[in-house]
């Protein structure tokens, strides 16, 4: 069972676009919610994270909106750039939890043109 | 400052043989957490180990087996290797108990034949 529900799978913007990916939840103990980016090759690496008791933050180009209700967040990457271009995760954990796991989407993997 | 250190980089197992990967926190971390990623997919929680126990199991069979050292770091073990079981496996380390601000090291790539 796929507990945090990622889209699109691919995404295709021109440069200075603003990419904008989804994630939805099911589990509602889940209380942390971070995006990770990962280059070919590499390991992923922690881009911006979001606790539910906030809608947004902001951190440079990243933005994460959180809708609770709806059990639902999303990343948006403004003036995106060429060295942009790599796979996105979401995941997301319940931090008051006794186990430090993290549960991850499946990936979206951008493209952004020059 | 080092982040986390996977070892080997690559490597290549037959078919029913054993594997032991290794990783070493970032200095100071006491949790370290190994996860799964299939080509393609979102890495899978495998194990994580917190203070030198285990604080939580993925769903993953007997075969595959971790523990952690007094230094904090740690050693993944898998029996009995699968053709599944290629992939690559992440080490992940953090400074607390739960699962916030965890970092990933690059990976160990294992390929069975």
């Amino acid at each position: 069972q796929q507990q945090v529900k990622q889209s699109p799978q691919s995404l295709i913007v021109q440069k200075g676009g603003i990419p904008i990916i989804n994630c939805a939840y099911e589990n509602t103990a889940f209380d942390y919610f971070p995006w990770y980016q990962q280059f070919p090759g590499k390991g992923p690496a922690l881009l911006i994270a979001i606790r539910p008791d906030v809608s947004e933050k902001k951190e440079g180009r990243f933005t994460i909106s959180f809708n609770k209700s709806a059990k639902q967040f999303s990343l948006h990457i403004m003036d995106s750039q060429p060295g942009d271009s790599a796979t996105y995760f979401c995941a997301a954990s319940s931090y008051g939890g006794s186990q430090g796991n993290l549960i991850f989407g499946k990936g979206t993997k951008l493209s952004v043109k020059p | 400052d080092a982040g986390v250190t996977q070892s080997p980089t690559h490597l290549i197992k037959t078919r029913g043989q054993h594997v032991t990967l290794r990783c070493s926190p970032i200095s100071g971390h006491k949790s370290v957490s190994w996860y799964q990623q299939v080509l393609g997919q979102g890495p899978q929680f495998i194990f994580q180990y917190y203070e030198k126990e285990e604080r939580g199991r993925g769903n993953f069979p007997d075969r595959f087996s971790a523990r952690q050292f007094p230094n904090y770091s740690s050693e993944l073990n898998v029996n009995a290797l699968l053709l599944g079981d290629s992939a690559l496996y992440l080490c992940a380390s953090s400074n607390h108990r739960g699962a916030n601000t965890i970092y990933f090291g690059e990976g160990s790539w294992l390929t069975v034949v």
